[in-house]
């Protein structure tokens, strides 16, 4: 049971836009604790795709985007490509269990 | 260039220990924690706590204390995750990440570390 909660998969055609979503409470990311997002591959590590709620590493297409409000965040990928194959998990940090923790990761078909 | 690279794959049998280790390169080693995340075939990412390589300080995550031990070796600029008391749910692949700026952002991770507990 994960502490912050995404749907387990989501699928979209190319180009079109998809949503996942992240829901915590009041001791993460209702907290004011920032959401960050990982992109995992078939086979491979994470690879860190959002940051502090909103913000793009280097190199990360601008396709991709974060928000939060409240207890919950959101990411969006428009324009969807069949490279984004791939699952999607949600970190952030939780004051009451003095831990990082993360969704149970959402995983992206493309029609 | 920033770079993490673990330690390869291990077999174990149940009751024995194993320690992951992490070398960083491309930035000031002691500057930043290091933390551990596993992943079990199949599931999602669980925390295991971090260790600040500056003043060896660790947080291990509740679930896991008692078992797992973090330590670093600024020398060689590494650092190694230890599990005791292997049990065949320890079965997972072990990753090392940086966390930037005691913020959360974790940035880049290790390539991974598949441990295999098995009789």
């Amino acid at each position: 049971q994960s502490v912050l909660t995404q749907p387990p998969s989501v699928s979209g055609a190319p180009g079109q836009r998809v949503t996942i979503s992240c829901t915590g409470n009041s001791s993460n990311i209702g907290a004011g604790h920032h959401v960050h997002w990982h992109q995992q591959l078939p086979g491979t590590a994470p690879k860190p795709l959002i940051y502090g709620n909103d913000n793009r590493p280097s190199g990360v297409p601008d396709r991709f985007s974060g928000s939060k409000s409240g207890t919950s965040a959101s990411l969006a990928i428009t324009g969807l490509q069949a490279e984004d194959e791939a699952d999607y998990y949600c970190q952030s940090y939780d004051y009451s269990l003095d831990a990082h923790v993360f969704g149970g990761g959402t995983k992206v078909t493309v029609l | 260039q920033v770079h993490l690279v673990q330690s390869g794959a291990e077999v174990k049998k149940p009751g024995a220990s194993v320690r992951v280790s992490c070398k960083a390169s491309g930035y000031t080693f002691t500057a930043y924690f290091i933390h551990w995340v596993r992943q079990a075939p199949g599931q999602g990412l669980s925390w295991l706590g971090w260790i600040d390589p500056k003043s060896g300080a660790t947080n291990v995550a509740r679930h896991f204390q008692g078992r797992v031990t973090m330590t670093r070796d600024t020398s060689i600029t590494t650092a190694y995750m230890e599990v005791s008391s292997l049990r065949s749910d320890d079965t997972a692949t072990y990753y090392c990440v940086r966390e930037i700026e005691h913020s959360g952002r974790f940035d880049p991770w290790g390539q991974g570390t598949l441990v295999t507990v098995s009789s």
